[in-house]
């Protein structure tokens, strides 16, 4: 199936600091990518729908200032936390849709684990 | 507000047993279900799907039934085979998983099968 690269894997900042997150697919273009948030014992939670080349759609509760999104490109869309929190340790993950396909060809990267200290 | 629960966080099996995994929804107009598979590490995969105008969707050893009166939707896989052993997902969305309708997903249920 299709590869979406997503990394860091792992970051630790300290608080204060901004933090980019980096979303690829690897073999197949991505008009549409979602990034989610998954807190422990808790589902992953859709944060906001990535678009190539526009503005990002926010779910409710999400700051677009504070958790800045682009795709610029069919392949590559960035989640950058900005002056980061410990409330904002938790773990990201990001999807990416073939153009035109169901949510079948919804394939994920294997996230980012978030420690602001 | 949790519109897809799972409400059993982990499930133990014997290998060759069923595997019978749970999902309840709130959000009567989803129509389109999914299940998804986690294995450490990685990205959750897609598993196997259901729309709401059946009630059962068989692919190969894992099933998906779907009943809507109950909002309740189970992920029945066997045999169960020891690779079985990850997290799973259920996911729902409200447009029959068109390309703009979005995934609400439940809190995973970490089945392990058992040797």
């Amino acid at each position: 199936g299709a590869v979406v690269s997503q990394h860091p894997s792992w970051v630790i900042c300290k608080s204060g600091t901004s933090v980019k997150i980096e979303c690829r697919s690897l073999d197949f273009q991505a008009t549409t990518m979602f990034w989610y948030r998954q807190f422990p014992k808790q589902s992953l939670m859709l944060m906001a729908t990535s678009n190539e080349g526009s503005k990002a759609t926010y779910e409710q509760g999400v700051e677009k200032d504070k958790f800045l999104i682009n795709h610029a490109s069919l392949t590559l869309s960035t989640l950058t936390v900005t002056s980061a929190h410990p409330e904002d340790s938790s773990f990201y993950i990001c999807s990416a849709r073939i153009r035109g396909q169901g949510d079948e060809k919804l394939f994920f990267g294997s996230g980012t684990q978030l420690s602001v200290l | 507000d949790q519109q897809v629960k799972q409400n059993s966080p982990s499930l133990s099996v014997q290998e060759g047993r069923i595997s019978i995994l749970n999902c309840d929804y709130t959000n009567s107009m989803f129509d389109y279900f999914l299940w998804y598979k986690k294995y450490p590490a990685e990205g959750p995969t897609f598993l196997i799907s259901i729309s709401s105008i059946k009630d059962k969707n068989e692919d190969g050893r894992f099933t998906v039934f779907l009943n809507k009166s109950a909002k309740h939707l189970s992920l029945h896989i066997v045999p169960s085979q020891p690779g079985d052993s990850a997290v799973y997902f259920c996911a729902a969305s409200d447009g029959l998983g068109g390309a703009t309708n979005k995934l609400i997903f439940g809190t995973g249920t970490l089945l392990a099968v058992q040797p």
